[in-house]
């Protein structure tokens, strides 16, 4: 089984300030982890994902994420906030090998400040 | 590259009835999956279709069943309507299930159901 723990639901930070999202995930098998990104009105896009191949994984937009399997966390982050940044962050986990079900987060909204 | 797409974007309808949404999946990708997203929650599994068959199911009761046609367009529809039905249904369609391992799923814009 898994789970996605998003530490945070409103992340406030100024533009050009780091942006740092927080997850943790549970999974009984290797996971497959991913980022995506719901703007107003929207379904979701695809930050990035990471596959068991390299452990930092950089996305679009400028976001990048690190694997850490001994703290289970896969953090988002981007060092210069930008104002088209603001929007709700979703982390998610599959298991390995699998492209079945993803089990998502309860998701992170990001406000940029002006 | 057609992405994926979902109608109607909103709807309305009455506890007690039934109702159909529509996806068109992504060109080349052959399986989708439905997902419901409530207010201020995120989207949770209902189910996956593969060649036309359901390939896994989350937690939801047999009144949300499923369609995929030969052209991998799929419907999802659902008996009964009661007012927790109300969410954002997403659709996603990915690459085949053993071809390409993390396919990501690529997301429509939802379909809007209200149930009052």
């Amino acid at each position: 089984a898994q789970s996605v723990t998003q530490l945070g639901s409103h992340v406030s930070v100024s533009e050009g300030a780091l942006v740092l999202l927080r997850c943790n995930y549970s999974s009984s098998v290797p996971p497959y982890l991913f980022w995506y990104v719901q703007y107003p009105n929207q379904g979701l896009q695809l930050l990035l994902k990471y596959t068991s191949a390299a452990t930092l994984v950089k996305g679009i937009n400028g976001f990048e994420a690190e694997f850490k399997k001994s703290e289970t966390s896969f953090h988002l982050t981007k060092p210069s906030a930008h104002m088209s940044d603001a929007a709700e962050y979703f982390c998610a986990v599959s298991p390995s090998g699998s492209a079945r079900q993803l089990t998502f987060g309860s998701g992170t909204q990001l406000t940029v400040l002006p | 590259e057609t992405g994926v797409t979902q109608s109607p974007t909103h709807l309305i309808k009455t506890r007690g009835q039934q109702v159909t949404l529509r996806c068109s999946s992504q060109s080349g990708h052959n399986t989708v999956s439905w997902y419901q997203q409530a207010l201020g929650q995120g989207p949770q599994f209902i189910f996956q279709y593969y060649r036309e068959e359901e390939n896994g199911r989350g937690n939801f009761p047999p009144r949300f069943s499923g369609l995929q046609f030969p052209n991998y367009s799929s419907e999802l529809n659902v008996n009964a309507l009661e007012l927790d039905d109300s969410a954002l249904y997403l659709c996603a369609s990915s690459l085949g299930l053993e071809r390409v391992k993390g396919s990501p799923l690529h997301f429509g814009n939802g379909t809007r159901l209200t149930v009052t």
